[in-house]
């Protein structure tokens, strides 16, 4: 079956501007996790989504991060007012529910220039 | 707070020889931890999940190993294959949350 989606794969922007990524997880998955990885790093947690609701978004840096998951499929990280140092590649994952084993996206590389 | 070391960071080997990965997380509170291989500019992909009521799991030429007294897992891999080239990340999730902390991962290459 189909498995995690991102898109775009790769996204440039300039410093100020404001950038939506996109989710789509894998078919009847109520779990949803938006990570960060930056070179040569592990992948950083951002924030959960069980179902509709962020059940956690204690890893999201600062209010220009912000994502929604409205009828508890597709989900988007959106970010303001980008920075350099936001510059990284953003992965999302998707489980059955909350226990079970974490799937993960292609990912989309953010640059911001 | 849970913090997760994978050692070595790097590691060449012949072909065929069997190699042990390591991990360590400082929380012994997990619920469950994951491996996964990382290709250049690809995604994670999922090897092994241990619960932890679990002592191992087996898959094909791998194994992964729990022991939460100690604040260790590991990966076995046999036989080792060009093939096998890659990053290897293991994450733990403390019980209690739903997050996963990655350590920054192994560095894999198998000469052929």
């Amino acid at each position: 079956g189909a498995g995690v989606s991102q898109t775009p794969s790769n996204k440039v922007t300039e410093k100020g501007k404001y950038v939506e990524l996109r989710c789509d997880p894998i078919s009847g998955h109520t779990a949803l996790y938006w990570y960060r990885q930056s070179l040569g790093q592990g992948p950083e947690f951002l924030i959960y989504f069980q179902g509709t609701g962020a059940a956690d978004d204690s890893g999201l840096p600062n209010d220009r991060f912000f994502a929604v998951r409205p009828e508890g499929s597709v989900s988007t990280l959106k970010i303001q007012r980008t920075e350099r140092g936001d510059s990284a590649v953003y992965l999302c994952a998707s489980s059955l529910n909350p226990t079970n084993e974490q799937f993960f996206g292609p990912g989309t590389r953010l640059t911001v220039l | 707070k849970q913090e997760v070391t994978q050692i070595p960071a790097a590691l060449s080997v012949p072909e065929g020889e069997n190699l042990v990965l390591n991990c360590s997380f400082t929380d012994s509170a997990i619920y469950n931890l994951q491996w996964f291989r990382q290709d250049p500019g690809k995604g994670l992909t999922s090897l092994l999940l241990i619960q932890s009521s679990q002592r191992e799991q087996t898959s094909g030429r791998l194994n992964a190993s729990l022991d939460k007294s100690s604040g260790r897992s590991t990966l076995y891999i046999a036989a080792s294959q060009p093939g096998d080239s890659a990053t290897y990340l293991c994450a733990a999730r403390t019980s209690g949350t739903y997050k996963y902390i990655f350590g920054t991962g192994t560095r894999l290459k198998v000469l052929a």
